[in-house]
């Protein structure tokens, strides 16, 4: 079947302005993750939706990062008034329910700020 | 919160083994994960210990002690196609989502 599928692959944008990034999980999958990856890093959490739980925001830098996820399918990241710190390939994941350790990634969003 | 260390570099030869380590300073954990990246990849599961002691999945290995707060994945037959990058990764109680350390860069030489 299908993996995680994110788009755009790159977005190179300039300061200031807003992006969204999209993810579709795994269809059947009802836990979905956002991660951030600076070079040469580890992964960074972001946020995690689960069904129709409220999401685990913790991992969100600024008020200037949110995301949705509509039911238990496609998910936006919205980042307004980028910095140039923004810059990172944002990852997407999803699993099963209860098996949060096995995650399914999809292949990032390289994004470059100017 | 948590704190994982991993080497940043290990270079090892086709057919040889190595062996990654993993420690780490949390309170309370689930278990801890084992992901390989290929560059400009996604990352991949490889492996997921719950419980002290070794796990086996064909040539890779695991193995956790949370008396030492240590973990490690072991790779044998190294293969070229091995060359990635190497990460822990814990979850924490109460939590869903996975805390990854900076990662291990392998690399196979012929």
């Amino acid at each position: 079947g299908a993996g995680v599928s994110q788009s755009p692959s790159n977005k190179v944008t300039e300061k200031g302005k807003d992006v969204e990034l999209r993810c579709d999980p795994i269809s059947g999958h009802t836990a979905l993750y956002w991660y951030r990856q600076r070079l040469g890093q580890g992964l960074e959490f972001l946020i995690y939706f689960q069904g129709n739980s409220a999401p685990d925001k913790s991992g969100l830098p600024s008020d200037r990062f949110s995301a949705e996820r509509t039911g238990e399918s496609v998910s936006t990241l919205t980042i307004q008034r980028t910095q140039q710190e923004d810059s990172a390939v944002y990852l997407c994941a999803s699993s099963l329910q209860g098996t949060h350790n096995e995650q399914f990634f999809g292949p990032g969003t390289r994004l470059t700020v100017l | 919160g948590q704190s994982l260390e991993q080497p940043s570099e290990v270079t090892a030869v086709e057919g040889a083994i190595v062996q990654i380590n993993c420690t780490y300073q949390t309170s309370g954990f689930y278990g801890l994960s084992w992901y390989q990246q290929h560059d400009g990849g996604a990352p991949t599961f490889l492996s997921y210990n719950a419980l002290d002691g070794l796990e086996e999945t064909g040539r890779f290995s695991s193995f956790l002690s949370r008396s030492d707060s240590y973990g490690y994945l072991l790779l044998q037959e190294l293969q070229m196609k091995d060359s990635a990058s190497y990460f822990c990764a814990v979850r924490d109680m109460g939590r869903r989502a996975l805390t990854f350390g900076s990662g291990t860069r392998l690399q196979v030489q012929p």
